[in-house]
């Protein structure tokens, strides 16, 4: 069936050190959404790109959309311990009626 | 202005029991979500339902699960017979009618521990 695979699956880094969490899809996406999910939360809605090779950025957040529309990147620069948590990626499949299928996560880690 | 609501938060059982969970969408969202989230399996759609309509239920894991949307504002999710393997956080989501896809909110979820 049609996967969205995400990498790595956890990452710890010093606080003031980049992050960087990888994308990939099996088929073809209409957009991808990201996610982030606090310690003991509930995923709350990040961003959504659309076009093939769109970049957008939020802060010290970049995340770029693949060319061919499979896979996906979310970048952060010189993390802070709010960063903490796990970050999903959802991509909806070009295919209409299905709904969005979200990577496993990668869990981020700060210390400061 | 109320996101969207859960209930229980948090949920004990024995094996065996009948489990109901229960979840009231954001007002005017059109789309209601279902997921299952574990340590070992990530997060996993189990249903969704739009305008009230179940569209896929393919995620749902066996006959013992459930879920029925009887109107726009509630929507239920029941497991019977409950199972220790059924433990997990669940969440509801929705989100409004609209072109293209719109962004999931979700609610806090409900934790069910099957002893």
């Amino acid at each position: 069936g049609q996967q969205v695979m995400q990498i790595p699956q956890y990452q710890h880094v010093q606080e003031g050190e980049d992050f960087t969490t990888y994308c990939n899809s099996s088929t073809t996406l209409s957009n991808i959404q990201w996610y982030k999910q606090r310690p003991g939360g509930h995923p709350v809605f990040l961003i959504q790109l659309v076009k093939s090779g769109e970049v957008k950025k939020q802060k010290r957040l970049t995340f770029q959309f693949g060319e061919a529309k499979k896979n996906s990147s979310l970048h952060i620069t010189a993390t802070q311990t709010t960063d903490v948590g796990t970050y999903f990626c959802a991509g909806l499949p070009s295919q209409a009626g299905t709904a969005l299928i979200f990577g496993k996560g990668t869990t981020l880690s700060v210390s400061s | 202005d109320a996101g969207v609501i859960q209930s229980p938060r948090h949920e004990v059982t024995e094996m065996g029991q009948e489990v109901t969970l229960r979840c009231k969408p954001i007002s005017g969202h059109n789309s209601l979500f279902w997921y299952r989230q574990t340590m070992m399996r990530g997060l996993e759609l189990l249903i969704y339902f739009n305008n009230n309509v179940p569209i896929d239920d393919s995620g749902m894991p066996e006959d013992r699960f459930s879920a029925k949307m009887p109107n726009a504002s509630f929507s239920t999710l029941k497991i019977q017979p409950s199972e220790p393997r059924d433990s997990a956080v669940y969440f509801c989501a929705s989100s409004p009618p609209g072109a293209g896809y719109n962004e999931q909110f979700f609610g806090p979820g409900t934790r069910l521990t099957v002893l």
